[in-house]
C-alpha cells in the first residue's frame, strides 16, 4: 500500500536549535509538496519540487527555513534557528501532476514540531 | 491567484439526516477542484476531485460534491451522515491556466455528527 511516509512524528526542540524532517513521497510520484497548518494560518503551501527541482519556495521564511530533494526517495525541510513561533504540523505531499492530468496530491502523517 | 472559501467553522447534523459542506473559490481559468478530509492527529486523505465532465463527482465513504460554474461552488454532500464522518472537511483548488501544480486550500469545516 503506496504512502507518504514522514519523520519523525513528533518532535520537541528548544528555540535555536536545527530541526530536519523527512519525507519519503510514493514511488514514481513526480511533485513533492511541503505545508505546514496550525489553527490560525490554516494550511499554508511552503514550497513544492517537481522532478526534484524546486518550483515555489514563496511560503518559506528564506532566512531560516530550507527545503530540498537530494534524490527521488528523500525530500527535507530543515528549519536553523528555530523559534517558538515554528510550532506546526509540518505536511509533505505527493502527486504525478502535470498540466493536463489533474489526479491528487497523497499527503503523510506530519511531523507536529513543538519548540519550546 | 486561487483562492477558496469555506464560510462555516462548523457544521453539525444529527446522524441520519443529509450533511451539506460548503465551499467556493476563485480562479483566473479553469478549476481542479478536491475535498479532503482529516482525522484527529492524522493526515489528509483525498475524499474526491472534480476535473472535468459530469457536474456530480463521487467520492469515498459515500461523499458526493456538486460543480457549479456560474455560482464557483463546490459543495461537499451525503445523503445520510455518520457519526464516524466527524472530522475537518478542506476544499482545495488548483488553476488550470497558471500552471502552478500546488493546491490552495480552504480554512476546513469542522463536521459534527450527532447520534
Amino acid at each position: 500500500d503506496a504512502r507518504v511516509t514522514q519523520t519523525p512524528r513528533h518532535k520537541v526542540t528548544e528555540m535555536g536549535q536545527e530541526v530536519t524532517m523527512r519525507c519519503q513521497p510514493i514511488l514514481g510520484h513526480n511533485t513533492v509538496f511541503w505545508y505546514r497548518q496550525t489553527m490560525m494560518q490554516g494550511l499554508e503551501l511552503l514550497a513544492y519540487f517537481r522532478n526534484r527541482a524546486p518550483l515555489d519556495d514563496s511560503g518559506m521564511p528564506k532566512d531560516r527555513f530550507s527545503a530540498e530533494m537530494p534524490d527521488a526517495t528523500l525530500a527535507t525541510l530543515k528549519i536553523q534557528p528555530s523559534e517558538p513561533r515554528d510550532s506546526a504540523v509540518y505536511f509533505c505531499a505527493s502527486g504525478l501532476i502535470n498540466d493536463r492530468v489533474g489526479t491528487e496530491a497523497f499527503f503523510g502523517q506530519g511531523t507536529r514540531l513543538t519548540v519550546v | 491567484a486561487q483562492s477558496v472559501a469555506q464560510p462555516e467553522d462548523q457544521v453539525n447534523v444529527a446522524e441520519g439526516n443529509p450533511l451539506t459542506v460548503k465551499c467556493t473559490y476563485s480562479v483566473s481559468g479553469n478549476p481542479y477542484l478536491f475535498w479532503y478530509v482529516q482525522y484527529p492527529n492524522r493526515g489528509l486523505q483525498f475524499l474526491l476531485k472534480y476535473i472535468t465532465g459530469d457536474n456530480l463527482v463521487k467520492g469515498s465513504y459515500g461523499f458526493e460534491a456538486e460543480f457549479n460554474k456560474s455560482q464557483t461552488s463546490f459543495h461537499l454532500k451525503k445523503p445520510s451522515a455518520l457519526v464516524s464522518d466527524s472530522a475537518l472537511y478542506f476544499c482545495a483548488v488548483r488553476d488550470t491556466d497558471t500552471g502552478r501544480r500546488a493546491l490552495t486550500f480552504g480554512s476546513g469545516t469542522r463536521l459534527q455528527v450527532q447520534p
